[in-house]
């Protein structure tokens, strides 16, 4: 089975704060997606990446960056949290065009 | 920009009743897929159609497509109180990028 991984279920900042969320995967999979989900929303695509070093913006790249040194690992940036980005944040990786597997999500709340 | 529209936005039935919850999208799509989610929890993959099918099973589930209508459906027989869950349908347009709906919440009572 595919396991997706992020390294934390809550966590709790402060504004300013630079924050690192951590995602792997252990099946060789190309591709890795932050999302954010919020009420009424859904999930909105953060950023992607088909490539280790490659990243491509989604659809809210605004005030996150990622770093994707490592084929299993992607990480996820606010490189100085704001309130508005309280929001649980998932991690998905696929092969190809084929389905997207989730990790648990994590549950960031910026005080 | 919101390519996956799911509605109704909520569904209450009772254990044993089908629930059936459609799916609007807006440009041409690659596929189309079903995923699940438990409160509070990731998302867990269904079932995905691509866009030559019209229909696909898996167990208890059923998905159409109509790629005319830019619409799909997903159907859950015999739903079981376990069901409960958010229901998201998310359009595969190029590159592996999946653009997500806002769920379904399904309620399944005993």
């Amino acid at each position: 089975d595919v396991k997706v991984t992020q390294s934390s279920r809550y966590l709790v900042k402060r504004t300013g704060e630079k924050v690192f969320l951590e995602c792997v995967q252990d099946m060789d999979h190309e591709n890795m997606f932050w999302y954010r989900q919020d009420p009424g929303l859904g999930l909105r695509l953060i950023y992607f990446s088909y490539d280790v070093k490659m990243k491509e913006k989604g659809d809210i790249p605004e005030g996150y960056s990622v770093s994707r040194e490592k084929k299993e690992r992607f990480s996820l940036i606010l490189e100085s949290a704001s309130t508005n980005q309280t929001s649980m944040y998932l991690c998905a990786s696929s092969l190809g065009t084929w389905e997207q597997f989730f990790g648990p999500g994590t549950r960031l709340t910026v005080l | 920009s919101q390519q996956g529209e799911e509605d109704p936005q909520a569904l209450s039935i009772q254990e044993g009743e089908n629930a059936t919850m459609n799916c609007s999208y807006k440009t041409s799509i690659n596929n189309l897929q079903w995923y699940r989610q438990n409160s509070g929890r990731g998302l867990v993959h269904l079932i995905l159609i691509r866009s030559n099918q019209r229909e696909k099973h898996s167990g208890r589930l059923r998905v159409t497509l109509d790629t005319s209508k830019k619409s799909s459906s997903l159907l859950i027989t015999a739903s079981r109180a376990a069901d409960t869950a958010s229901y998201f349908c998310a359009a595969e347009t190029s590159g592996s990028r999946l653009t997500f709906g806002e769920g379904t919440q399904l309620t399944v009572n005993p």
